[in-house]
């Protein structure tokens, strides 16, 4: 079946540590997102790549990193300069800039 | 940037009401989709819909592009249909915005 692939469900991050959500997708979807959501709000983006090998910075990238080397990767990382990481993280993705997204199951990660 | 509000924020219903779900948006648009987030924090696609209307079985959706605004409509809810209904839009190369949601609750 195609779609987009969140791992783990589950993530707890100890004080300090950087850690890394993976999205995978098998919809040869040229464009690929990550949002966050705290509890009770509305999605904010973090990150967002168009194609391979490029990436912008969204409303809320400061704490995070992700790289796009492959179409179909597009993973995120939060560091330790990311104070308060406690939230749901969804990954999307689109055909292109202008087109449906579709999203994965989303990670919720929590500090220790 | 491009301002989106939903209302209204909280609706609750009986099993077998109808109910109208407003988004309205501060620029014109080239993309307007309405998600259905579960319980379970699933975020699921309903329609894609910049302009015009669109049916799905109990749901369909209306795009007034001119007037910079979109209903979606849930006829015969069931509690099935409970979550939060998000609104987002972008607009030229902007990133897809999104409204704080409409949380529906319905009750057998």
């Amino acid at each position: 079946d195609g779609g987009i692939t969140q791992s783990p469900k589950y993530l707890f991050r100890k004080e300090g540590q950087n850690v890394t959500l993976s999205c995978e997708q098998n919809l040869n979807h040229d464009a690929m997102y990550w949002y966050r959501q705290d509890p009770g709000q509305g999605l904010r983006l973090i990150y967002y790549s168009q194609i391979v090998n490029d990436f912008q910075k969204g409303d809320i990238a400061e704490g995070y990193s992700v790289s796009r080397e492959k179409k179909e990767s597009f993973p995120l990382t939060v560091t330790s300069a990311q104070k308060n990481p406690t939230a749901f993280y969804l990954c999307a993705s689109s055909l292109s800039w202008d087109q449906p997204q579709h999203f994965g199951d989303g990670t919720r990660l929590s500090i220790l | 940037g491009i301002q989106v509000e939903q209302s209204p924020p909280d609706l609750i219903l009986q099993e077998g009401a109808n109910s109208t779900l407003r988004c309205n948006f501060s620029d014109s648009v080239n993309n307007l989709q309405w998600f259905h987030q579960n319980p379970w924090g699933q975020l699921i696609n309903l329609f894609y819909i910049p302009s015009g209307t669109k049916q799905n079985g109990r749901l369909s959706a209306t795009t007034v592009a001119t007037e910079r605004y979109s209903l979606l409509y849930i006829s015969s809810s069931q509690t099935t249909d409970s979550g939060v209904y998000f609104c987002a839009v972008n607009s030229g190369n902007t990133p897809l915005v999104f409204g704080k949601g409409t949380r529906l609750s319905v009750i057998a």
